[in-house]
């Protein structure tokens, strides 16, 4: 049974090109979230949609993210332009709505910006 | 006052200690509570839930204490494999899990 799917797991770019991270959620998980986690700040939300709608983006940091799920299988985030201090370790989870607290999460996306 | 805050360690105890981690949070509100693993280079698994009445799997107890607001872990006989950081979770509401920075347990042979 596939887990939470991230891609790619690493990712190195130059300051000011655009970045997308992808993630494909558990078959049948109705809530997707996007964490970023840092060591300064740990695990912080940036997102998260249920049933492929955006429900609260207030955890995105600035215009130059942002993040889509156009079917219940797939979603991106996006980050343009990337800054060094984007640099962290991306994280997607999924779960069932009515059980949100079991949160599936896939193994991280470690961005580096240079 | 943060919305969660832990002590981030790293607690370095031997094989077969007892080690107790605590987790503050301010939402008064909060009605669960969990407790989140988090080896290193790796993603969050669920570890266990946190009830009112406490709860207990194996060698880990998990407790509330809703008066002074923090809930706690407790590891008996440590084994080597507990190595990793411990993160303590409070719902925001339905849907948000609010996450601390974790607290890095390391236990030495």
């Amino acid at each position: 049974d596939a887990g939470v799917i991230q891609s790619p797991r690493h990712e190195v770019t130059e300051m000011g090109q655009e970045v997308t991270l992808r993630c494909k959620p558990i078959s049948g998980h109705n809530s997707l979230f996007w964490y970023r986690q840092t060591m300064m700040r740990g695990l912080e939300l940036l997102i998260y949609f249920n049933n492929n709608v955006p429900i609260d983006d207030s955890g995105m940091p600035e215009d130059r993210f942002s993040a889509k799920m156009p079917n219940a299988s797939f979603s991106t985030l996006k980050i343009q332009p990337s800054e060094p201090r984007d640099s962290a370790v991306y994280f997607c989870a999924s779960s069932l709505r009515q059980d949100n607290e079991k949160l599936f999460f896939g193994s991280g996306t470690q961005l580096s910006v240079l | 006052r943060k919305e969660v805050e832990q002590d981030p360690g790293p607690f370095n105890v031997p094989e077969g200690a007892t080690v107790a981690f605590n987790c503050t949070y301010s939402n008064s509100a909060s009605q669960s509570f969990f407790w989140y693993r988090q080896d290193c280079r790796k993603e969050p698994k669920l570890l266990m839930s946190v009830y009112s009445s406490g709860n207990e799997d194996g060698r880990f107890t998990a407790q509330l204490n809703r008066a002074s607001q923090y809930i706690s872990l407790l590891i008996r006989d440590s084994k080597l494999s507990d190595s990793a950081t411990y993160l303590c979770v409070v719902p925001e509401n339905t849907d948000k899990l609010i996450f601390g920075t974790g607290t890095r347990l390391q236990v030495f042979p």
